[in-house]
């Protein structure tokens, strides 16, 4: 069975940074692209960013371009977001999900159960 | 970008009849259209993609159709179970956007 665990979502002050990470298993990790995509409270859905199998190629919203990176350490099973000059709209549930392509693209398998961001001073 | 258009924003519908959600592309997306179901506190789960494929594990009371810019997701006696808001999603084009959901009530 999949299972996608995300963890490191907090408080921060806008202008702060905070890196969240999905921990993976059930499947073959190195097989498989990762993206995350975000919630805001009550908003619908908006791809963040995503990952290919092998973590060479990378993609981003243009709404985080530059602030935000994603990586994945294929020894752990893990995949990462390392989120920087956050701001009130970065507020989200933001969830690892597995999209259908190894190249990062696609429609999404698979979801984990989120983890919560809240910006705010 | 793809920019995708979901109608209505609720639906109100009685436990046994058909709902027709509707999904509306901004330029054609060919068939690379999914639908997603998430009820209040839970992860969106995948339900139809190919625009008419259903997921594993999903009622056969879920149906999709359509091609291009034109797309429905039919449930055909809805259950109570179905009340919850429902995403399309293109996967034609970079970036994978979402359309903003509707919302299907109990009547």
């Amino acid at each position: 069975e999949v299972q996608l665990l995300e963890s490191g979502g907090g408080l921060v002050q806008p202008g702060g940074s905070l890196r969240l990470s999905c921990a993976a298993s059930g499947f073959t990790f190195t097989s498989y692209a990762l993206s995350w995509v975000r919630q805001g409270p009550g908003k619908g859905l908006e791809w963040v960013s995503s990952i290919s199998d092998s973590g060479d190629s990378t993609f981003y919203a243009d709404s985080v371009k530059g602030r935000f990176t994603i990586s994945r350490d294929n020894y752990r099973d893990t995949l990462y977001l390392q989120m920087n000059s956050l701001r009130d709209e970065d507020a989200a549930v933001y969830y690892c999900a597995i999209p259908s392509y190894s190249s990062g693209w696609g429609y999404f398998d698979d979801w984990g159960q989120g983890t919560l961001v809240t910006v705010s001073s | 970008e793809i920019v995708v258009t979901q109608s209505p924003a609720t639906l109100s519908v009685s436990p046994g009849e058909r709902a027709t959600l509707s999904c509306r592309a901004s330029q054609s997306v060919s068939s690379n259209l999914a639908w997603y179901q998430q009820k209040p506190g839970q992860s969106p789960r995948l339900l139809i993609y190919g625009t008419s494929t259903r997921a594993t594990g999903i009622s056969a009371r879920f149906s999709g159709s359509g091609s291009g810019t034109e797309f429905t997701l039919t449930i055909s006696s809805l259950q109570s179970e179905d009340f919850a808001i429902y995403y399309c999603q293109q996967y034609n084009r970079w970036p994978p956007l979402f359309g903003q959901g509707t919302k299907v009530e109990i009547k």
